[in-house]
């Protein structure tokens, strides 16, 4: 009955590699979230999707991808991974930012992704 | 720019209070959120802060001053597994939650 569930929780693979990390929620929230935290702890949004709405961090690059199959998935694809894109990637959900104000976000597990 | 000032480390005894404060400055206000992150683990919601004052829930309180854009996170009666990372975020104007680093508690016996 997990909230959020991400997969895989760890994932160690070769620069220049493609890959992708799974997200799920079963909350029926209407927005998804693809956040980044790094070494010092930051979590960085990365993106944010609602079905009609697709957010992109403008500091992004444009090697990241969500996927969006349906209102309750929203997959990160990585492509020609760099040592740099070690991090943890946490998805999150939570109902329509504006209409649910007073709801936080429901993160996953994480994935930890380590480039070597 | 927008920033989320909170102080990076904190270090309280067993049974003691500690009180964490969060500094915002950020392009509009729709509320300020405090989340708990255990080391490895995902952030878990807390506390929301939309209007002046002081909000409890348990061992656990919140308190906003949106004029002097400052919030703080209090804690009494810490425990051993309070010692996590708390996290102030804001939602600004355009609904965007806006982190702060974060502020690592470690509680001593």
């Amino acid at each position: 009955d997990t909230a959020v569930s991400q997969t895989p929780k760890y994932l160690v693979t070769q620069m220049g590699n493609d890959k992708s990390i799974k997200c799920e929620q079963n909350l029926g929230h209407d927005t998804m979230y693809w956040y980044k935290q790094d070494s010092k702890k930051f979590l960085k949004i990365m993106f944010s999707y609602n079905n009609k709405e697709l957010i992109i961090n403008e500091t992004v690059p444009n090697r990241f991808s969500p996927k969006s199959p349906d209102k309750a998935h929203l997959n990160l694809h990585i492509n020609s991974l760099e040592l740099g894109d070690s991090a943890v990637y946490f998805c999150a959900s939570s109902h329509h930012p504006q209409t649910g104000t007073n709801y936080g976000y429901t993160f996953g597990s994480g994935t930890r992704l380590t480039v070597v | 720019g927008q920033n989320i000032d909170q102080p990076t480390e904190m270090t309280a005894t067993e049974g003691a209070i500690v009180q964490i404060n969060c500094t915002y400055q950020t392009s509009g206000f729709n509320g300020l959120f405090w989340y708990q992150q255990h080391a490895g683990e995902a952030p878990t919601f807390l506390s929301y802060n939309v209007l002046d004052g002081l909000e409890e829930k348990g061992r656990f309180s919140s308190f906003l001053s949106r004029s002097k854009g400052y919030s703080y996170l209090l804690l009494k009666e810490l425990q051993m597994k309070d010692s996590a990372s708390y996290l102030c975020a804001v939602k600004d104007s355009n609904y965007q939650l806006i982190w702060g680093a974060g502020t690592k508690l470690i509680i001593k016996p």
